[in-house]
C-alpha cells in the first residue's frame, strides 16, 4: 500500500543546514509536500513541490526530488531555532499520506 | 498506536443544507483536534483548532459562523458545515493531538449538489 517514511528525529547546530529526507511509494502523485508543526499548534503548508520538478528553492528552504528512486527531501539552510518543529512529508493527490514527520532539534 | 475515526466517510448533500462531521479519537483523550480542508495543488490547509471545552479557533480567512466546531468532550469534536454550497465541496480531515503527536482520521469527502 500507499506509504510515506522519515526519520524521527534530527539534530542540527544553529547556523548550520539541515536535511530531511523521506522515502514515498505513490509514483502517481502530481504534488509532494513538506508541512511544519510547531508544537502545540497544526500542520502549516510549509512549501510543495510539482512531481515533474526536480527541485524547487524557496528563500531558506531548498526541496529536492528524486522520481526515480521516490526520495524527497528538505533543506533548511541557516537554520535557526525558530525552525525548531516537527515536519512532515506527504504525498497524494486525491487521499493525502503523511509520514510520521521528523523532529528537528537545534543544538545551540 | 492511536486511532481517530470520521464519520461519515463520504456525504453528498443539497446545496443549502447543513452537513455535521465526526472525529473522534478512539483509545485515547485529546484535548486539542485540529480541522483541515484539503485543496488542489495547495493540499491540506488547516481551518481551525478545536479544544475541548472552549471555543475553536481559526484560521484566517475560515468563516467561523458557516463552519462550527464544537469540541464537546475529550474524544469528540464535530465539523458542521452551514448552509453547504457546492464551492464547499471537497475533503475533510481531522487529527487529534496526543502529546506531540497528531494522528489524523481518514477524512471525509463532501459534495454539495
Amino acid at each position: 500500500g500507499e506509504d510515506v517514511e522519515q526519520s524521527l528525529f534530527l539534530s542540527v547546530r544553529e547556523g548550520d543546514s539541515s536535511v530531511i529526507n523521506c522515502t514515498y511509494t505513490d509514483s502517481s502523485s502530481t504534488y509532494l509536500y513538506w508541512y511544519k508543526q510547531e508544537p502545540g499548534a497544526g500542520l502549516q503548508l510549509l512549501t510543495y513541490i510539482f512531481s515533474n520538478m526536480d527541485m524547487k528553492q524557496d528563500q531558506r528552504l531548498t526541496v529536492l526530488l528524486n522520481k526515480k528512486d521516490k526520495h524527497l527531501s528538505l533543506r533548511i539552510a541557516d537554520t535557526q531555532t525558530g525552525d525548531s518543529a516537527i515536519y512532515f512529508c506527504a504525498e497524494g493527490d486525491d487521499k493525502i499520506i503523511f509520514g510520521k514527520g521528523t523532529r528537528l532539534h537545534i543544538l545551540p | 498506536g492511536a486511532v481517530v475515526s470520521q464519520h461519515p466517510s463520504r456525504v453528498i448533500c443539497k446545496s443549502g443544507t447543513s452537513v455535521k462531521i465526526e472525529c473522534r479519537s478512539l483509545d485515547f483523550q485529546a484535548t486539542t483536534m485540529f480541522w483541515y480542508r484539503q485543496f488542489p495543488k495547495k493540499s491540506l490547509m488547516l481551518m481551525a483548532t478545536s479544544n475541548e471545552g472552549s471555543k475553536a479557533t481559526y484560521e484566517q480567512g475560515v468563516e467561523k459562523d458557516k463552519f462550527l466546531i464544537n469540541h464537546a468532550s475529550l474524544t469528540l469534536s464535530t465539523l458542521t458545515v452551514t448552509s453547504a454550497h457546492p464551492e464547499d465541496s471537497s475533503f475533510y480531515i481531522c487529527s487529534a493531538r496526543q502529546g506531540d503527536t497528531q494522528y489524523f482520521g481518514p477524512g471525509t469527502r463532501l459534495t454539495v449538489l
